[in-house]
């Protein structure tokens, strides 16, 4: 049982240039999250799914899209990479909404230059 | 004022102390309260829920105060293996979850 896994690990693009970040879990959680984690400022929430086919924005949306076309995915897409989108990326999942534990994935490194 | 304040810290004890973490939140009708911990470059992972009656699990101890909107986590006998930053976490209206910022614990021998 791997729980949640973040693909890649580490990334290094260029300003203007394009990415997706995959998360993927095996607990047949129903909720996902992507989540970004800057110095001095916390987590702060980009996008979730309450399930297969659907998505919502969160907090800091913009720059932005996902996709969650299978259950155990959720992909995060950036369409032109800003350096101010480096940061560290998380992805959870949860059983359901709020009231429930969210399990992180080990966090993708970003760096725009 | 912030949604979800916590004093970051840095808080140095020797192994063997207690120490206690507040948070404050913003909103209200928020009704799921949380500690996570984050040790460095790992991702959160949730330390125990908050509920109203207050609630304890071996060392630790999290307490919740809807009247002032105040949450607490209290620590006792503090090891090495305590070090990492403590996370404050309260929902917001609907799905979203709100992290504060963290406090950071460093504990010496």
């Amino acid at each position: 049982n791997a729980g949640v896994t973040q693909t890649p690990k580490f990334r290094v693009l260029k300003t203007g240039q394009s990415m997706t970040l995959l998360c993927a879990q095996d607990m047949n959680h129903e909720y996902m999250y992507w989540y970004r984690q800057d110095p001095g400022m916390g987590l702060r929430l980009i996008h979730y799914s309450v399930g297969e086919g659907t998505t919502a924005k969160g907090e800091v949306p913009d720059g932005y899209n996902v996709s969650r076309l299978k259950k155990q995915n959720f992909l995060l897409g950036l369409e032109s990479a800003a350096p101010s989108q480096t940061s560290v990326y998380f992805c959870a999942s949860s059983v359901a909404g709020y009231r429930n534990e969210q399990f992180f994935g080990p966090g993708t490194r970003l760096t725009v230059l | 004022r912030k949604e979800v304040e916590q004093d970051p810290g840095p808080f140095n004890v020797p192994e063997g102390a207690t120490v206690a973490f507040n948070c404050t939140y913003s909103n209200s009708a928020s009704q799921s309260f949380f500690w996570y911990r984050q040790d460095c470059r790992k991702e959160p992972k949730l330390l125990m829920s908050v509920y109203s009656s207050g609630n304890e699990d071996g060392r630790f101890t999290a307490q919740l105060n809807r009247a002032s909107q105040y949450i607490s986590l209290l620590i006792r006998d503090s090891k090495l293996s305590d070090s990492a930053t403590y996370l404050c976490v309260v929902n917001q209206a609907g799905t979203a979850l709100i992290f504060g910022k963290g406090t950071t614990l460093s504990v010496s021998s």
